[in-house]
């Protein structure tokens, strides 16, 4: 157990729809990093946040946002979905943005 | 643009037989490196991590790497494997400019261990 949660473990929906994902990081971890792992892409960064503020983006779409609240959970928001979203969506955390990051165990969104 | 290239897809291997995986990544800065493992229905653990000094790096279960600065490589070996160490493996890279936002991942090595 990585200590990060993800919620829910899979997601099924249809396109054009709207989804939530969450993630709670390990506990005093002030960064969340999202990720995108697909069969043609591989693992790819889309956003981070520390300690509330958005840090750097990576190949997040435009139909993509993510925010991290006080409470320091992260949620990514991915809206007018298309059938090439369908992924297993990772959260990660860390102490600071130069230390290790620690994976959840991700969640499996697939696109009807 | 920056990127990090596993050789081998697709490893087969019977147990106590040695493993390496190649990692190569093409960045001329200074990186952090990284190996880690996705057992079958798991999240990605770390296996090892290298920041600075001895490019000889050695992480959990037995794993060791090698940073060679002048290759940009970062291999990952193991003298005997096991059966238990089937699994994915990829290879990060983060980058030390832009604040170390992000971790770039190589495409993962499918590791099979036979009996």
């Amino acid at each position: 157990d990585s200590g990060v949660t993800q919620t829910p473990k899979h997601l099924i929906t249809a396109t054009g729809q709207r989804v939530t994902l969450r993630c709670s990081p390990r506990s005093g971890d002030l960064s969340v990093y999202w990720y995108q792992q697909s069969l043609d892409q591989g693992l790819q960064f889309l956003i981070h946040y520390y300690n509330g503020e958005e840090r750097a983006k990576g190949n997040i779409l435009e139909r993509f946002s993510a925010q991290q609240f006080p409470d320091l959970h992260s949620e990514l928001n991915l809206s007018s979905l298309e059938l090439g979203d369908s992924a297993l969506y990772f959260c990660a955390s860390s102490v600071d943005v130069d230390q290790p990051q620690h994976f959840g165990d991700g969640t499996r969104l697939s696109i009807l | 643009a920056q990127s990090v290239s596993q050789h081998n897809h697709h490893v087969i291997l019977s147990e106590a037989a040695s493993l390496e995986l190649g990692c190569n990544y093409s960045y001329g800065g200074t990186v952090n490196l990284f190996w880690y493992v996705q057992y079958p229905g798991q999240h990605l653990q770390l296996l090892l991590k290298y920041f600075s000094g001895d490019p000889l790096v050695k992480g959990i279960k037995g794993f060791e790497a090698e940073f060679i600065k002048s290759k940009f490589s970062f291999n990952l070996r193991k003298p005997s494997v096991q059966w238990s160490d089937t699994a994915e493996y990829f290879c990060a890279v983060r980058p030390l400019s832009g604040g170390y936002n992000k971790l770039i991942f190589g495409a993962g090595t499918r590791l099979a261990v036979h009996p």
